[in-house]
């Protein structure tokens, strides 16, 4: 059971483009939604993280738009460079109880020159 | 490097075997945390320590895995008999202030089960 669905599961882009990844959840009772950014052969770093008391969340070139209505959040990253090209993550967890983090799984991200 | 060391990188072992990897968490970190990782998956949680204490437990860890933080510090995954099925990335994470909402992973062990 998928309990966080992310999209699209690979996308291109040229340098200076806008790509922006989807992610969707069920578990209303998930309160934190951080995403992490995934290079080959390393572990994943957390990038930027969204409570859902706000629509929306700028750090640098990254930005978190947050629907809670619909249950959906979404990563941009602004300006893309080639060394942006890695694996994204959305996740999401509960504030209380469990330490699970649940990942969606994944986007792998290109930026060509 | 003050990161989180994992130890080996890579491990090839025979099915039926058992594997032991060890994960060293950022110094002073008191929470330990192990995470799956398939091809073209995110990471899956399998269980988190609060110092010595195993707190949470996933129910993919199966009674053939069993993992433990002797003194807080370092912890140990050993997988008994090994199946094709438990190749995969071993991720470790740790953690302090920020607790689950802040992990700093390892570079995983790579485990291939032939």
């Amino acid at each position: 059971q998928q309990q966080v669905k992310q999209s699209p599961q690979s996308l291109i882009v040229q340098k200076g483009g806008i790509p922006i990844i989807n992610c969707a959840y069920e578990n209303t009772a998930f309160d934190y939604f951080p995403w992490y950014q995934q290079f080959p052969g390393k572990g994943p770093a957390l990038l930027i993280a969204i409570r859902p008391d706000v629509s929306e969340k700028k750090e640098g070139r990254f930005t978190i738009s947050f629907n809670k209505s619909a249950k959906q959040f979404s990563l941009h990253i602004m300006d893309s460079q080639p060394g942006d090209s890695a694996t994204y993550f959305c996740a999401a967890l509960t504030q209380g109880g469990s330490e699970k983090l649940v990942f969606g799984k994944g986007t792998k991200l290109t930026v060509n020159p | 490097d003050t990161g989180v060391s994992q130890n080996p990188r890579h491990k090839i072992t025979k099915r039926g075997q058992n594997v032991t990897f060890r994960c060293d968490p950022i110094s002073e970190h008191n929470r330990l945390y192990w995470y799956r990782q398939t091809l073209g998956q995110g990471p899956e949680f399998l269980t988190y320590f609060q110092n010595e204490a195993q707190l949470e437990k996933s129910r993919l860890l199966s009674d053939r895995f069993s993992a433990e933080r002797p003194k807080g510090s370092f912890s140990t995954l050993e997988i008994q008999r090994t199946e094709q099925g438990d190749s995969a990335m071993y991720l470790c994470a740790s953690s302090l202030n920020g607790g689950k909402e802040k992990l700093f992973f390892g570079s995983g062990t790579q485990l291939s089960v032939l």
